[in-house]
């Protein structure tokens, strides 16, 4: 079955350490996007990619990194800059960069001790 | 600047129809879509409004004033599964971005 894959599902980390979360997805699509997830505050972009080797930032994109340097993989990273990085984190994926639907895994919930 | 505005929970009963309201402010509009996304789950796509009126999926129709800045979700006959949060999204300046607004949690009771 396509979709996408998110791993950890859960992942704790102490104050001052980056953490990589994974996504991979085996849709073809050529864009992919993280996005963030608080109470109340709904879905905000982190960083969106439109092809490989190239990714621009989002709306929220401090203390955050990714690469893609395979079509089918967005990784993100949370430095230790990040000052609040407690929250929910999606990774979604489209056909083009102006696809109507997004597809999305099922999430990544960061804890910070 | 960009900003969605949508109540922050809807209650209703088995069976009833309710109404999800979204209005938006952007610089450029390109379409009005929404998302379905139960607790601890990944949002799911429900419909695409890029012209005005009113477009049906089953049980779920949803519609679109460009002129207002203004669309809703409508679902019909409703289900105790269909208890989760309801999100507008708009594509705008860029076209690249999705823009979620901050989402409707849908409660329905037997």
């Amino acid at each position: 079955d396509g979709g996408i894959t998110q791993s950890p599902k859960y992942l704790f980390r102490k104050e001052g350490q980056n953490v990589t979360l994974s996504c991979e997805q085996n849709l073809n699509h050529d864009a992919m996007y993280w996005y963030r997830q608080d109470p109340g505050q709904g879905l905000r972009l982190i960083y969106y990619s439109q092809i490989v080797n190239d990714f621009q930032k989002g709306d929220i994109a401090e203390g955050y990194s990714v690469s893609r340097e395979k079509k089918e993989s967005f990784p993100l990273t949370v430095t230790s800059a990040q000052k609040n990085p407690t929250a929910f984190y999606l990774c979604a994926s489209s056909l083009g960069q102006g696809d109507r639907e997004l597809f999305f895994g099922e999430g990544s919930r960061l804890t910070v001790l | 600047g960009q900003s969605l505005e949508q109540p922050s929970e809807v209650t209703a009963v088995e069976g009833a129809i309710v109404q999800i309201n979204c209005t938006y402010q952007t610089s450029g509009f390109y379409g009005l879509s929404w998302y379905q996304q139960h607790d601890g789950g990944a949002p799911t796509f429900l419909s695409y409004n890029a012209l005005d009126g009113l477009e049906e999926t089953g049980r779920f129709s949803s519609f679109l004033s460009r002129s207002d800045s203004y669309g809703y979700l409508l679902l019909q006959e409703l289900q105790m599964k269909d208890s989760a949060s309801y999100f507008c999204a708009v594509r705008s300046t860029g076209f690249q971005k999705l823009v979620f607004g901050t989402g409707t949690r849908l409660l329905v009771s037997p």
